[in-house]
């Protein structure tokens, strides 16, 4: 039963251009959200978060949205660059970490 | 600081066998979690150590297990070996009663193929 999901798994953007990552859950307890970033062989790193009492952090070119209602958060990542260029996981805490399947975004030089 | 170190990073195994995977946290964290990820699976939770005791778990097979030893220093250790279990396992610390948001510290990984 996958609690939090990523419906898209790839995305390509121009650089310079917005990118914007998706991610849905379906738990309304989650505490926090978070997203990781993901190289080829390496693990993933911590890259931004979001209290579910907030409904947007921000963190340099990092926004996190958070719509309670909807059940949804998404990353926005502005200007993009070459070096984004991973894979994205979003991520859920209730009494363990929930993640996503992940989006691979590609940012076109 | 030192970051979270698996080994190895590559293993080869053939369909039957038993592996262990070793995770040395990060110094003075105390969980420690394992996750596998499958092209398409994302990553999915295996199990969790707290101060030696696993606290939570992943919907796996028994064939899985896990443990923590004093030092938090921890192992995986997977059984009978089947084809659907190559995968990139990862291990992952956190620090537990800080003011911070807890976060995930990973390892590279331990790539596993069955043959």
């Amino acid at each position: 039963d996958q609690q939090v999901k990523q419906n898209s798994p790839s995305l390509s953007v121009q650089e310079g251009r917005i990118s914007i990552l998706n991610c849905d859950y379906t738990n309304s307890m989650f505490d926090y959200f978070l997203w990781y970033k993901k190289y080829p062989a390496e693990g993933p790193t911590f890259l931004i978060s979001i209290s579910s009492i907030k409904d947007k952090n921000e963190d340099g070119r990092f926004t996190v949205f958070l719509n309670k209602s909807a059940k949804h958060l998404s990353l926005h990542i502005v200007p993009s660059q070459p070096g984004d260029s991973a894979v994205y996981f979003c991520a859920a805490t209730g009494n363990q970490f929930y993640f996503g399947t992940g989006t691979s975004l590609t940012v076109i030089p | 600081k030192a970051g979270v170190t698996q080994t190895p990073r590559y293993l080869i195994k053939t369909r039957g066998q038993q592996v262990t995977l070793s995770c040395s946290p990060i110094s003075g964290h105390r969980s420690v979690s394992w996750y596998q990820q499958t092209p398409g699976q994302g990553l999915q939770f295996l199990f969790e150590y707290f101060s030696e005791t696993q606290r939570n778990k992943g919907n796996f097979p028994g064939r899985f297990s896990g443990r923590q030893f004093s030092n938090s220093r921890s192992e995986m250790n997977v059984s009978t070996l089947e084809l659907g279990d190559s995968a990139l396992y990862l291990c992952a610390s956190s620090s537990e009663g800080t003011a911070e948001i807890e976060k995930l510290f990973f390892g590279s990984g331990t790539q596993l193929s069955v043959l």
